[in-house]
């Protein structure tokens, strides 16, 4: 089993530009969230997913659109990307919907110019 | 806004030695969980504990929880190298959805 997949590892984009952070996993998994890791705030909870068709917001969304048309894709997009927005993003996956452990991707480290 | 405080920030610690981390958290909990994180990868989850639950032994691992003083500790019993990492705690109260987490403790275990 692959797991949780993230794509891209890498990206760099400037101000004002939009991407898509993809995010696949392989473990039928109900619960998908995205996260994001800065220095010193440790990890913080974008968006979330308990089933397919089904988001909601976490602690920090502003910025940040999230779908989930099928179970094992979960999609993270950036509208007009920015500074504030240069982070390390992970994906997480939970078989449990309530608070169960979570499975991560290696993340995508992202620089907005 | 943080949900557990991992403490000390920072320990460094000789090869074989036992490491010790604290979290302390505010509001009440369904569970408590610890993850690893290695420089540069994602987290990987280490143990669960309940909150009807005071001990769990997982390896070299022992995580206790004291929900009257709001707070759980991680041993890792004699120490290796490769456990230089962060380690978190992470905390999820009732029906909710969301696993908050702390800003870590960077573990250095020296050869």
């Amino acid at each position: 089993n692959a797991g949780v997949t993230q794509t891209p590892k890498f990206q760099v984009l400037k101000t004002g530009q939009s991407m898509t952070l993809q995010c696949a996993q392989d473990m039928n998994h109900e619960y998908m969230s995205w996260y994001r890791q800065d220095p010193g705030m440790g990890l913080r909870l974008i968006h979330y997913s308990v089933g397919a068709g089904i988001t909601d917001q976490g602690e920090v969304p502003n910025g940040y659109n999230v779908s989930r048309s099928t179970t094992e894709d979960f999609p993270l997009r950036l509208l007009s990307a920015a500074p504030s927005q240069t982070s390390v993003y992970f994906c997480a996956s939970s078989p449990r919907l309530y608070t169960g452990e979570l499975f991560f991707g290696e993340g995508s480290r992202l620089t907005v110019l | 806004s943080q949900q557990g405080e991992e403490d000390p920030q920072a320990l460094s610690i000789q090869e074989g030695e036992n490491a010790t981390m604290n979290c302390s958290y505010k509001t009440s909990i369904n569970n408590l969980q610890w993850y690893r994180q290695n420089s540069g990868r994602g987290l990987v989850h280490l143990i669960l504990i309940r909150s009807n639950e005071r001990e769990k032994h997982s390896g070299r691992l022992r995580v206790t929880l004291d929900t009257s003083k709001k707070s759980s500790s991680l041993l890792i019993t004699a120490s290796r190298a490769a456990d230089t990492a962060s380690y978190f705690c992470a905390t999820g109260g009732g029906s909710n959805y969301k696993l908050t987490f702390g800003k870590g403790t960077l573990l250095t275990v020296n050869p």
